[in-house]
């Protein structure tokens, strides 16, 4: 079975300053990992994902995260914050075969200040 | 760009009808899905499809729920007797196949209000 943990439900930095969004999995198999945003009213959007190649990930705005194996986590950074990455963000978990369901986290809420 | 759209953006519905969602996938994508997000709540997986078939689906997904691929473009979510937990943000998804290209994308998401 598969699930994925997000360690914190609100995150709140000022503009410029590193982010941090924390996320642990569980697999019994080599996953794949995502990362998703949701801005206020809008749906899903891709911000990067893992499917077994770099363990460092580069994606959208600036955003990467890197996969620890050792570690069991996938976590998102920011070198400096925007007001604009005020948002919904899901770690999300699923297999490497497609037409399989995507694990979702319970969400992190960045909060950015001015 | 491509990208998964969904109509309505609100449906807003009585307690005991019948509700049809609709999305058009990515057009080279072969593989559907749908999930919901309860106000407040985690999105949730309900079922994916291909070749027009179910592959999977949640226990969530249960009698009520049904999905069909009507033409070559459209792919539809029935609710067929709605509940009042049935209010949610329905989103759905679609990948293009196995590996890399997995990858789901969403479109913009269903609100779904049942009165």
């Amino acid at each position: 079975a598969q699930s994925v943990t997000q360690l914190d439900s609100h995150v709140s930095v000022s503009e410029g300053t590193p982010v941090l969004l924390r996320c642990n999995y569980s697999s019994s198999y080599s996953p794949s990992l995502f990362w998703y945003v949701q801005h206020p009213n809008k749906g899903l959007q891709l911000l990067l994902k893992y499917t077994s190649a770099a363990t460092l990930v580069k994606g959208i705005n600036g955003f990467e995260a890197e996969f620890k194996k050792s570690e069991t986590s996938f976590h998102l950074t920011k070198p400096s914050a925007h007001m604009s990455d005020a948002a919904e963000y899901f770690c999300v978990v699923g297999g490497n075969q497609a037409g399989t369901a995507l694990i979702f986290g319970k969400g992190t809420t960045l909060s950015v200040s001015s | 760009e491509p990208e998964v759209t969904q109509t309505p953006s609100h449906q807003v519905t009585q307690m005991g009808q019948e509700v049809i969602l609709r999305c058009v996938p990515i057009s080279n994508h072969l593989y559907f899905y749908w999930y919901r997000q309860i106000l407040g709540q985690k999105v949730e997986f309900l079922v994916s499809f291909y070749n027009n078939e179910i592959s999977e689906k949640s226990e969530i997904f249960d009698d009520q729920f049904s999905v069909e691929r009507p033409d070559g473009s459209n792919f539809t979510l029935k609710i067929r007797s709605t509940k009042l937990e049935d209010s949610a943000m329905y989103f759905c998804a679609s990948s293009e196949g196995q590996g890399a290209r997995n990858t789901q994308y969403f479109g913009p998401g269903t609100r779904l209000t049942v009165l």
